[in-house]
C-alpha cells in the first residue's frame, strides 16, 4: 500500500488565485512528519513547509500552508496568490519517527497561467 | 551557507559502461542519502550514511550500484555496468544527525541527470 498518495498528477491555475495540493498519507506512527517539497525544471528539490503530528497548529511560510486534518490523514499544501515562478512538480512526503527514510509521493504538476 | 553539491550535472553513457557521481552534503550534516527519480516519480531511497556508516541500503541494487562515503564528509556514487533503465535524476541529500526524529529535513542537491543509451 502506498504511504503518501497524491491524487492529482497535474493542474492548471490561473495566476493570483489560491491553489490547493493534495496529499494523504497512511502511518500506524504516533509521531511522524509531513513535508512538502518542490521540484522547479532545474531538477532541484527545495524544502518548502513542514507538519509534526504533534503539532496543534497548521503550519505556515509564507504563502505556503499546510492544512493537516489528523483524523483524515491529510496534508494539503496551500499556495495563496499564486505566482507564475511556481510552476514547478510539487511532492508530499512523510517520514516517521521510528524510520529516518523519507517516502515522497508521485507528486504534482502545478501550471500557473498568466 | 553552501547548499549540497553534486556534479557533474549531466552524463550520458552507452549501457554496460561505468559512471560515477560525487556528492558534497551542507557543512556539519552527518547524514547523507542518495535518491533515484526517474522520470515522472518521486524520489526513490538508495542508500543512507551516517557519518561514514550505512544505515539504509536496501533499495541498492547491490550487483551494480556501489556507494561509499570516505571521512564522513563528501560520497560517490557508482554504477557498473549501467543499464538502460538507470536513466534517471539522482539525488543526493543531507540532514543533521538526529535520528528518529521525524521533523529533521533533508536539504537536495540540484542533482546529476543520467541518460543510458
Amino acid at each position: 500500500a502506498q504511504k503518501i498518495t497524491q491524487t492529482q498528477p497535474g493542474m492548471f491555475v490561473q495566476e493570483k488565485e489560491a491553489v490547493t495540493l493534495d496529499c494523504t498519507y497512511d502511518t500506524s506512527d504516533q509521531s511522524y512528519g509531513l513535508f512538502w517539497y518542490k521540484q522547479p525544471s532545474s531538477g532541484e528539490m527545495i524544502f518548502l513547509i513542514y507538519q509534526g503530528s504533534y503539532d496543534e497548529q497548521n503550519a505556515t511560510e509564507g504563502r505556503y500552508s499546510l492544512n493537516f486534518q489528523k483524523a483524515r490523514k491529510s496534508a494539503n499544501l496551500v499556495i495563496s496568490a499564486s505566482q507564475l515562478g511556481d510552476s514547478a512538480m510539487y511532492f508530499c512526503a512523510m517520514r516517521e519517527a521510528r524510520d529516518d527514510k523519507i517516502i515522497f509521493g508521485k507528486g504534482t504538476r502545478l501550471h500557473i497561467l498568466p | 551557507e553552501a547548499g549540497v553539491a553534486q556534479s557533474p550535472r549531466y552524463k550520458i553513457i552507452e549501457k554496460r559502461q561505468s559512471v560515477a557521481f560525487w556528492c558534497n552534503p551542507i557543512s556539519g550534516h552527518a547524514t547523507l542519502y542518495w535518491y533515484q527519480q526517474i522520470l515522472g516519480q518521486g524520489p526513490k531511497l538508495l542508500i543512507q550514511f551516517q557519518n561514514n556508516g550505512v544505515v539504509d541500503d536496501s533499495q541498492l541494487p547491490k550487483d551494480r550500484f556501489s556507494a561509499e562515503r570516505l571521512k564522513g564528509v563528501d560520497s560517490t556514487l557508482k554504477i557498473q555496468p549501467a543499464k538502460l533503465e538507470d536513466s534517471a535524476v539522482y539525488l543526493c541529500a543531507s540532514s543533521l544527525d538526529q535520528q528518529g526524529v521525524a521533523q529533521e529535513t533533508q536539504y537536495f542537491g540540484p542533482g546529476t541527470r543520467l541518460l543510458v543509451l
